[in-house]
């Protein structure tokens, strides 16, 4: 099945900085999604992003199918941003999730 | 509430018992799909439902778990003589149909004592 990798596995940042989360995967896709597992563990849906670039207020994200790899943009993070963001592919029917990239975001 | 609900939150039980999880999905998804999620892990594909059929149960440890849908609506898993290594948070999630974007209920946390 496909492999997804993702970098950096844990992040710490000061308040304000701007990071970015990598996802690699082993093979094409049909769909990709990023989430943020908040500290109560629910998975919060960031983006679907099969292709292409998509914003949302301080997030942003880019898929390039065509090179099996997708970021994760965070600017002016926040402390709420804390948590573990995780990058996931379908892989005909099933989901499969990276290893995740854990932030901390100091005030 | 609009989201996926899973029922119970947690649950605590003994080595050897047989435990049901519940899944609600949101209205009108028909694709359904149960995950395992291990401590310091990413969540783990155990079963997908399109409608009330197992359309890929390739995921499932074992013959002892096993999933229904009957009403192609709520979704039960059923664990039978749980074993602590099943202890973890079982995930479930639906979407509008096959490859759409998944939308995931808050967990049910099973300990295994």
């Amino acid at each position: 099945g496909i492999q997804v990798e993702q970098s950096p596995p844990d992040l710490i940042l000061q308040e304000g900085a701007n990071s970015t989360l990598r996802c690699n995967f082993s093979d094409s896709v049909n769909n990709l999604q990023w989430f943020h597992q908040n500290p109560w563990g629910q998975l919060i849906n960031l983006f679907y992003i099969p292709s292409g670039t998509k914003q949302n207020g301080r997030l942003s994200a880019t898929t390039v199918a065509t090179e099996r790899y997708s970021s994760l943009y965070i600017s002016s993070s926040q402390t709420t941003d804390s948590g573990v963001y995780f990058c996931a592919v379908v892989d005909n029917n099933d989901m499969r999730f990276g290893a995740g990239t854990r932030l901390t975001v100091k005030p | 509430g609009a989201g996926v609900s899973q029922t119970p939150s947690n649950k605590v039980t003994e080595k050897g018992k047989y435990v049901e999880l519940r899944c609600d999905p949101i209205s009108g998804h028909t694709a359904l799909y149960w995950y395992r999620q291990s401590l310091g892990q990413g969540p783990e594909f155990l079963i997908y439902f399109q409608g009330t059929g197992a359309a890929d149960d390739s995921g499932l440890p074992n013959d002892r778990f096993f999933a229904v849908r009957p009403e192609g609506s709520v979704s039960t898993l059923k664990i039978q003589r749980t074993e602590r290594g099943d202890s973890a948070v079982y995930l479930c999630a639906s979407s509008p149909g096959a490859n759409n974007e998944q939308f995931f209920g808050p967990g049910t946390r099973l300990t295994v004592l």
